[in-house]
């Protein structure tokens, strides 16, 4: 069965520090998402991209975010200088609604763990 | 998005049915009702989705009131590895990527 999968795992870093998180949606999917998670709180959507391009984002992607689909395969979100408070789980997720509104199953990934010292 | 209300937790034995509530009584007419789940820290994951009418899957079944106020999921025999945080979502589809706005659910346990 096809699934989402998001590298890595676990990233560590210092604050300040850029990191990158990676992810491989769905082939045939066509939107997708990051939401985050800090530890014990709610999942928290990020951003949503079609088409090479952002289609919506929260308050808390600010400058310091940024989202990238390099290839035709991979799908990464930036944060350019960490903070403490970046600690999290980051979920990529992806969905196909090339065949209409009535499904918006989004398909996540296992996450990556952000760990920022 | 309508704001969504759920108990925050819940108990069931292995093998009865769980029935998880979810009151929702701002949506509107485009809104659809979608329920994921939580299982301990991984990615949430799509159990159902409904619009007007009772739908059902291999997963579970989903009962909404006729004036949709409210829904109910419905998991047939639980075993504990449905043990999990179960999210009531509301959601409208925009014409492109729509985002799912998570509460804080309600926790499930199964027990023996």
């Amino acid at each position: 069965e096809p699934e989402v999968t998001q590298t890595p795992s676990h990233q560590v870093t210092q604050m300040g520090q850029e990191v990158i998180l990676r992810c491989v949606p769905i082939s045939n999917h066509l939107y997708f998402y990051w939401y985050r998670q800090i530890l014990g709180q709610k999942v928290e959507f990020l951003v949503s991209f079609y088409n090479n391009e952002i289609s919506e984002k929260s308050e808390i992607f600010d400058d310091q975010f940024s989202v990238e689909r390099p290839d035709g395969s991979n799908f990464t979100l930036k944060i350019r200088s960490t903070k403490l408070e970046d600690s999290a789980m980051y979920f990529c997720a992806s969905s196909d609604l090339s065949w209409g509104p009535t499904n918006n199953e989004q398909f996540f990934g296992p996450g990556t763990r952000l760990t920022v010292l | 998005d309508a704001k969504t209300t759920q108990p925050t937790s819940m108990d069931c034995a292995e093998g009865r049915a769980a029935n998880l509530p979810c009151n929702h009584s701002t949506i509107s007419g485009n809104e659809y009702v979608y329920w994921y789940r939580q299982i301990h820290s991984q990615g949430p994951q799509y159990i159902i989705h409904g619009l007007k009418n009772n739908e059902t899957n291999e997963m579970a079944s989903l009962i909404i009131t006729e004036d949709r106020k409210s829904s109910t999921l419905i998991l047939p025999h639980a075993t504990l590895r449905d043990t999990a945080v179960y999210y009531c979502i509301v959601s409208v589809w925009a014409g492109t990527a729509s985002k799912l706005t998570f509460g804080t659910g309600t926790r499930l346990q199964v027990t023996l």
